[in-house]
């Protein structure tokens, strides 16, 4: 079974702090990770996923194999950045058609 | 281009009765998942299509079905509607694979009286 775990429900940060929304996964074999972002009022969307190692609106996440970890970091929060963000995990091989959603974090930027 | 579109936005229905909800994907995604939201639960996996096929399904009762028709529009069943399926439902779509990014729609929020 795939699990995905964001052990924070909310997390606030003052502008211009560091953010880290941390996730953890359990998965047999190797995993798609990706990380999704609702900003109030919008509809949910991908903010980045880890195959394509990119940094958007300046948040990053590296996949830990090793500590079943795909954190988000951003070096300097800002005020735009206050949404719900969700890491979500599929596996990478036939039927293997199912993401699997954590219960996601609501990080609150306070100006 | 147009983005998902999911109809009815707002149903109410009474607990016994059955509801039939629309999801119309992106054009040339062939891809189509449905996903339950509730506050206690988050985001849960009901299904997914591609090409017409089920390829997957999560941990739901057989009360919970869908179909995909060949212009990849998709629609999702409940029947002998519980007051625990109360939730927002959310379609997504995506070119390929679930690995692949998914475009969401707006949702459809379902109330059970």
């Amino acid at each position: 079974a795939q699990r995905v775990t964001q052990p924070e429900k909310l997390l606030s940060v003052f502008k211009g702090a560091p953010v880290e929304l941390k996730c953890n996964y359990s998965y047999s074999g190797s995993p798609e990770l990706f990380w999704y972002v609702q900003y109030s009022r919008q509809r949910l969307q991908l903010l980045l996923r880890h195959i394509s190692r990119e940094s958007i609106k300046g948040f990053t996440a590296d996949l830990n194999k090793g500590e079943t970890s795909f954190h988000l970091k951003k070096p300097f929060a800002q005020e735009e950045d206050s949404a719900m963000y969700y890491c979500a995990l599929t596996g990478s091989g036939a039927g293997s058609y199912q993401l699997t959603f954590g219960k996601g974090t609501k990080l609150s930027v306070i100006p | 281009k147009a983005g998902v579109t999911q109809t009815p936005r707002y149903l109410i229905k009474t607990r016994g009765q059955q509801v039939t909800l629309s999801c119309s994907p992106i054009s040339g995604h062939r891809s189509v998942s449905w996903y339950q939201q509730t506050p206690g639960q988050g985001l849960q996996f009901l299904f997914e299509y591609f090409s017409e096929t089920q390829r997957n399904k999560g941990n739901f009762p057989g009360r919970f079905s869908g179909r995909q028709f060949s212009n990849s529009r998709s629609e999702m069943n409940v029947s002998t509607l519980e007051l625990g399926d109360s939730a927002l439902y959310l379609c997504a779509s995506s070119l390929a694979p679930i690995g692949y990014e998914q475009y969401f729609g707006p949702g459809t929020r379902l109330t059970v009286t």
